[in-house]
């Protein structure tokens, strides 16, 4: 399996708090994502970055915001949590770009926005 | 617009028949296409692309893809159907061609009887 380790797997909040979700990779790789799941949705892309510091929107990027200070750390904050957040997080790596390399998921991280 | 769309939210096989999963696409010139698979409560996990060349793609697990461009399909095929195949399976395609976007279909229930 990948090195891709989210934390933290399970949190429960409250409407209006921040919330910072952390990917980890040990892979090397240059690209990350972010995705939420959803039933009746599949996977949905929120951001992503394609090196250090440099990160662009998906599309479902509002009321999320990334940074990646380092190859290995990929972030995810909900700057103010709603219910609408409630869903389940994965990060994925990729060593190439999306269209031609496999992306590699990790266990992901459920939300619940009480 | 590049899409993918899985028609069937479910699909039951018996053990040792084959099985079929379906996804359409929709993009403008050539596509790239992929199958992941994602067990209960774990991240996705790829299965096969197809990027040019033969249109039967050979994956994981047994598995293969179809693609037919006349038809703008790429259905997953198993010629003989395992319990452990139950999954979630998911179709995806990269937004405006090879790039880090990688977009999901809503996804198909595999579910395989003893």
């Amino acid at each position: 399996d990948a090195g891709i380790t989210q934390s933290p797997r399970h949190k429960v909040t409250e409407t209006g708090t921040p919330v910072t979700l952390r990917c980890h990779q040990t892979e090397n790789h240059r690209y990350m994502y972010w995705y939420r799941q959803d039933p009746g949705h599949g996977l949905r892309l929120i951001h992503y970055s394609y090196g250090v510091k440099d990160t662009d929107k998906g599309e479902v990027s509002d009321g999320y915001s990334v940074s990646r200070s380092k190859t290995e750390d990929f972030l995810l904050t909900l700057e103010s949590a709603t219910s609408s957040q409630t869903s389940v997080y994965f990060c994925a790596i990729s060593e190439r770009a999306g269209g031609i390399g496999e992306l590699f998921f990790g266990e992901g991280s459920r939300l619940t926005v009480l | 617009a590049q899409s993918v769309a899985q028609p069937e939210d479910q699909v039951n096989v018996a053990e040792g028949n084959p099985l079929t999963v379906k996804c359409t696409y929709s993009v403008s010139g050539n596509p790239y296409l992929f199958w992941y698979v994602q067990y209960p409560n774990r991240g996705l996990q790829f299965l096969l692309k197809y990027i040019t060349g033969d249109n039967l793609v050979k994956g994981s697990y047994g598995f293969e893809a179809e693609f037919n461009k006349s038809q703008t399909s790429f259905h997953l095929k198993k010629p003989s159907a395992l319990v452990s195949d139950s999954a979630l399976y998911f179709c995806a395609l990269p937004k405006g061609g090879a790039t880090n976007k990688l977009i999901f279909g809503t996804g198909t229930l595999l579910a395989v009887q003893p």
